[in-house]
């Protein structure tokens, strides 16, 4: 299957600093990546929608000014925890669909850790 | 937008023995179902999927079924191994984007454990 590479797996930051999370495509072109969040023993939720060369579209009580996405290549997505509180602690997972078709299979990157302190 | 429900939560099956987890959907309009296996702290890996013009898919020892009358899809995976042990979750796509690449909403997942 296709390879979609998360950097990095695992970040410990302290409480009021920014962390940035890289989705990269490493064997196709994604002009959409898919950002979700998962609390331990829990499924994936949906964050956000990541679209190459425009606004990101967030869904319904995901913050866009504490989640910033940038997707500014076909091959790279950015998710920037701002302003980190202990909350926001969670292991986070982007995603690639390989086509523009409606049935298109998605792949996943290793996931990002992230503990605030 | 979509709904997905998973069950069950956790199984238990004795290695060699067959593993079956349901899903069902609601939005009839939704056309493909992919399965993903997550194991410990790693990002969940494509296991198998099928899209609606089939009933049956088959890879070695796992197969997916879906009915899309009733709406629901259901993963089978025979001669349990232990490597086989992960959370397991099922997929459906909620609505499309305005680029064309439909969104995933995920079931709520299966622990499953092959006991030795």
């Amino acid at each position: 299957g296709a390879v979609v590479s998360q950097h990095p797996s695992w970040v410990i930051c302290k409480s009021g600093t920014s962390v940035k999370i890289e989705c990269r495509s490493l064997d196709f072109q994604a002009t959409t990546m898919f950002w979700y969040r998962q609390f331990p023993k829990q499924s994936l939720m949906l964050m956000a929608t990541s679209n190459e060369g425009s606004k990101a579209t967030y869904e319904q009580g995901v913050e866009k000014d504490k989640f910033l996405i940038n997707h500014a290549s076909l091959t790279l997505s950015t998710l920037t925890v701002t302003s980190a509180h202990p909350e926001d602690s969670s292991f986070y997972i982007c995603s690639a669909p390989t086509g523009g078709s409606l049935d298109t299979e998605a792949f996943f990157g290793q996931g990002t850790r992230l503990t605030v302190v | 937008g979509e709904n997905v429900e998973q069950h069950p939560s956790t199984l238990s099956v004795q290695e060699g023995d067959s593993a079956v987890i349901k899903c069902t959907y609601s939005d009839s309009a939704s056309n493909y179902f992919p399965w993903y296996k997550q194991e410990l702290g790693k990002g969940p890996q494509l296991i198998i999927d099928i899209r609606s013009n089939v009933g049956e898919k088959k890879d070695q020892r796992i197969a997916v079924t879906l009915n899309k009358t009733a709406k629901h899809f259901s993963l089978h995976i025979t001669e349990t191994q232990p490597e086989d042990s992960a959370v397991y979750f099922c997929a459906a796509p909620s609505h499309i984007s305005n680029f064309g690449n439909e969104k995933l909403t995920f079931g709520t997942g299966t622990r499953l454990t092959i006991i030795p």
